[in-house]
Parts: structure tokens; C-alpha cells; sequence
């Protein structure tokens, strides 16, 4: 399975400033997956990344919020935009195992916990 | 709206107690998957799913997918104090993206 550093790990920040989000990843992928989970709730995907084109974004999330970058096939980030309390959540990159196209599971990093004042 | 649903939502055990937690799709699934997420942690795949009735097992851990692939179930025998944590299933209800079911919050009491 891949791994995936993430970082930071977490952030207190003040609203109306942004927070860029960094996922790492020790091999390539076509794919790259951004969810968000509030506290004790369950994980809603973001947006997927992929490398070389704008990503593709869920319903209820738009790119000037969460603009996401995906330079290569390693790298991803995502940043939340002109923060405010409510985005206060833990958010999480992920990849898939894939083989011959097929989804076998994620792999998720280590989670960003970020908390908006 | 949530597509995949899970119950119970909390469920509170003695050490050494069984645990189930069920995980229903008004769709006929592809595959699911289940995930585990330890407090303070991100989700771990645990297994996945893919026959119509299928069963696997992993030491304590059966996994079900019903004859209908339209549920599926985790059971837990004889839960330790490593097992507390929440158990998230997900499926790709529409064939593309997967969905997080709403997960089961294990606690084990020693």
C-alpha cells in the first residue's frame, strides 16, 4: 500500500486567512482523493485531484473555496479559503489501491485537524 | 442525501461481548468496503466485498455481503479494548465515487 505524509497535522487559524494543505505520496497515482470529516461525523469527499487537469469537485464544494493543486503524481494540495469557524473539521487526502483499474481500497493520510477562530 | 446507511450509531459493549453493525444500501452495490478509525486516527481498510453472499473472515472480524448485495455486516467476537473505535462501510452506490456510510462507535468497557 502507498503512504501518504500529510501535513500539517493540525492548525488553529484565524477566519479569514487560508490554510494550505500538503499530501505527500511515496509512489505514483492517477488519483487523489480530499475529504472532509467533522468531528464525529463521517467522511464527505471534497474532490478528486488529478494530475494535469482541474479537479473534479462533489456538490456543495466549489474551486475558489478549495482550490486544490496537482502538479504531479505525487503531490497534492489543498487549500481552504477565507476560513471561517464552520470549516473547522478534520480534512484528509487519500489514494486508491487500484489493480487493472479496480478499486481494491483507500489509503488515507494522517488527517489535518484544523480548528478556525 | 445519504446513500448508504449504517445502525446502530453508538454501541457501548463489556469487554469480552460480541458486536454486529449493519450496513444497508436502497441499491444494488458493485463491492463494499469497511474501514476502521481508531480515536484520534484516520480510517484503515479493513476488507472488501465483492460476491453476493460472500463471507470473509479476519481472526475476530467476519465480514457478510448479503445475497442481495444490498447489505452487509461486521461482527466482532469476544471484543477486546483494541477493538473500540468507529467502523465506517463504503460503497460506490451509483457505480462511481465511493460514500462513507454515517459509521458505528464502538466503545468497549474493560
Amino acid at each position: 500500500s502507498a503512504v501518504i505524509s500529510q501535513k500539517p497535522s493540525r492548525d488553529i487559524c484565524q477566519r479569514g486567512t487560508s490554510l494550505t494543505i500538503q499530501c505527500q505520496v511515496d509512489s505514483q497515482v492517477t488519483m487523489m482523493f480530499w475529504y472532509r470529516q467533522q468531528p464525529g461525523q463521517s467522511l464527505t469527499l471534497i474532490a478528486t485531484a488529478n494530475q494535469g487537469s482541474e479537479a473534479t469537485y462533489e456538490s456543495g464544494f466549489v474551486i475558489d473555496k478549495f482550490p486544490i493543486s496537482r502538479p504531479n503524481l505525487t503531490f497534492s494540495t489543498l487549500t481552504v479559503s477565507n476560513m471561517s469557524p464552520e470549516d473547522s473539521s478534520i480534512y484528509l487526502c487519500s489514494v486508491e489501491k487500484t489493480f487493472d483499474f479496480y478499486n481494491y481500497g483507500y489509503t488515507f493520510g494522517s488527517g489535518t485537524r484544523l480548528t478556525v477562530v | 442525501g445519504q446513500q448508504v446507511m449504517q445502525i446502530p450509531q453508538y454501541q457501548h459493549v463489556q469487554e469480552g461481548e460480541d458486536f454486529t453493525t449493519y450496513c444497508n444500501s436502497s441499491t444494488t452495490l458493485s463491492n463494499i468496503q469497511w474501514y476502521k478509525q481508531r480515536p484520534g486516527g484516520h480510517p484503515v481498510f479493513l476488507i472488501q466485498l465483492v460476491k453476493s453472499g460472500e463471507v470473509k473472515k479476519q481472526k475476530r472480524l467476519t465480514f457478510q455481503f448479503g445475497e442481495a448485495k444490498k447489505n452487509s455486516s461486521l461482527h466482532i467476537t469476544a471484543t477486546q479494548t483494541t477493538d473500540v473505535g468507529t467502523y465506517f462501510c463504503a460503497a460506490p452506490p451509483l457505480g462511481q465515487n465511493f460514500v462513507f456510510g454515517p459509521g458505528t462507535r464502538l466503545s468497549v468497557l474493560p
